[in-house]
């Protein structure tokens, strides 16, 4: 089945600090893959995304490359602020399946940002 | 648009009661989910839905939990009775098709807690 592993956390960094979040994957078929964002108090957030191998999906100053041959989707930002403080989730969707597709998410990594 | 709207933001009721908690899904999506997020078990799917029909309730705990979807804008998801261990944030999130280009909308969430 389909599976999205993490890095452990929780991510404590100063502002400006450059950021790597891991994530990799186990899938059957072609996934699609995200990352979303939940700040406190709040729902979770689409972040970036990326439907096919190499594709690099951006937003917010934040970047992730599909890479088929390790399977992963790491995230990276250059210089982080404080209002990046938030818990960071990976997913995957198997296009595969169709209508039925849904969204694997991984344990999600809190990160705090330090001014 | 208002995005996913759900209710009540916060519930707080007694072992033994039944408790629903509601969804109102963005006009035109046809796919609706439940999540429910703890500490110790990260987000899982419980229950979805494409065009009101549920596809896939296996992450439905026990038969204390069911959900209904009786028209495109509006889903509730009940427990009866409940337990201490059912306290945790319920999402609802919904998607047009697979969510697969756009991914899924989340609302704020309702936070259960049974005493």
């Amino acid at each position: 089945g389909n599976s999205v592993t993490q890095m452990e956390g929780p991510v404590t960094l100063s502002e400006e600090a450059f950021l790597t979040i891991n994530c990799t994957y186990t899938a059957t078929g072609y996934p699609s893959l995200f990352w979303y964002v939940q700040y406190p108090g709040e729902g979770l957030q689409l972040l970036l995304k990326a439907t096919k191998a190499d594709d690099k999906g951006s937003n917010k100053g934040f970047e992730a490359t599909y890479r088929k041959e390790t399977t992963s989707f790491h995230l990276e930002k250059g210089s982080v602020q404080v209002s990046d403080s938030a818990v960071y989730f990976c997913a995957l969707s198997d296009r595969g399946a169709g209508a039925n597709s849904k969204l694997t998410f991984g344990k999600g990594i809190t990160l705090s940002v330090r001014p | 648009d208002a995005g996913v709207i759900q209710s009540p933001r916060h519930e707080v009721t007694e072992m033994g009661q039944e408790v629903t908690l509601r969804c109102k899904p963005i006009s035109g999506h046809n796919s609706l989910f439940w999540y429910r997020q703890t500490m110790m078990r990260g987000l899982e799917l419980l229950i979805y839905f494409n065009n009101n029909v549920p596809i896939d309730d296996s992450g439905m705990p026990e038969d204390r939990f069911s959900a209904k979807m009786p028209n495109a804008s509006f889903s509730t998801l009940k427990i009866q009775p409940s337990e201490p261990r059912d306290s945790a944030v319920y999402f609802c999130a919904s998607s047009f098709g697979d969510g697969l280009n756009y991914g899924y909308t989340f609302g704020s969430g309702t936070r259960l807690t049974v005493v």
